[in-house]
């Protein structure tokens, strides 16, 4: 099983910042790494797909690179909607998919 | 526009079943796979099972296998799970999605459905 680290746990920011969240993959994953993004009381939406594509109607502050181990999702102005949970999935390896434990971006 | 909805969720006594339904529309259904995800109260979120276009090809988390079943009626649009000798530890959110690309098993999720609590408790 691909074992995903994201860190850090919280980061506390300001809207107009920029945010830098991170993933670590157990073993490469190529470029197979995904982000979604939840807010509270919502289903996941995927905002990432292979590394560093955006998914439709994702805005192009969203931005991700990496890859084998080492993904990074950068937030390059934070907006007030962007305050939430990221997960990063991999999908290289399957049965089991696994997610990361997520990285919550809140108000500072 | 494209949806998933979900139903089937509930509360059950540990060792019931349950079975969840996910109903699809706005996209060929049988083009796609399709996966559940469940998330306990304040955790994160846990594969549990993944299903091809034609239900050929199925996984499952070890936590899972042999008590829940995943299929899929392409004729209706509707994915279902089917739960059985259900834990406490099963009680989460279970979403059901859909895989980004036709025809394939590209295991990344652009359309999610709402969302079903199960509760499993005595």
């Amino acid at each position: 099983e691909i074992v995903l680290t994201q860190s850090p746990a919280t980061l506390s920011l300001s809207p107009g910042e920029s945010a830098t969240l991170s993933c670590r993959t157990s073993q490469s994953v190529k470029n197979y790494l995904v982000w979604y993004q939840q807010k509270p009381g919502q289903a996941p939406r995927l905002l990432i797909y292979d590394a560093s594509n955006r998914a439709t109607g994702v805005p192009a502050r969203f931005s991700g690179s990496g890859s084998g181990t080492d993904f990074t999702l950068t937030i390059s102005s934070l907006e007030p909607e962007d305050f939430a949970v990221y997960y990063c999935q991999q999908r290289l390896n399957w049965p089991p998919l696994t997610f990361g434990g997520g990285t919550k971006v809140e108000i500072k | 526009e494209v949806w998933l909805v979900q139903s089937g969720g509930g509360l059950v006594q540990p060792g019931g079943s349950l079975r969840l339904s996910c109903e699809a529309s706005g996209f060929v259904f049988s083009n796609y796979a399709m996966t559940w995800v469940r998330q306990a109260p304040g955790k994160g979120l846990e594969w549990v099972s993944v299903i091809s276009t034609d239900g050929a090809k199925i996984g499952y988390a070890d936590s899972v296998r042999g008590r829940f079943t995943v299929s899929r009626d392409n004729s209706n649009n509707a994915l279902y799970l089917q739960m059985s000798s259900l834990r406490v530890d099963d009680s989460a959110v279970y979403f059901c999605a859909k895989g980004i690309r036709a025809d394939s098993l590209d295991m990344a999720f652009d359309i999610w459905g709402q969302g079903t609590l199960v509760t499993v408790s005595s």
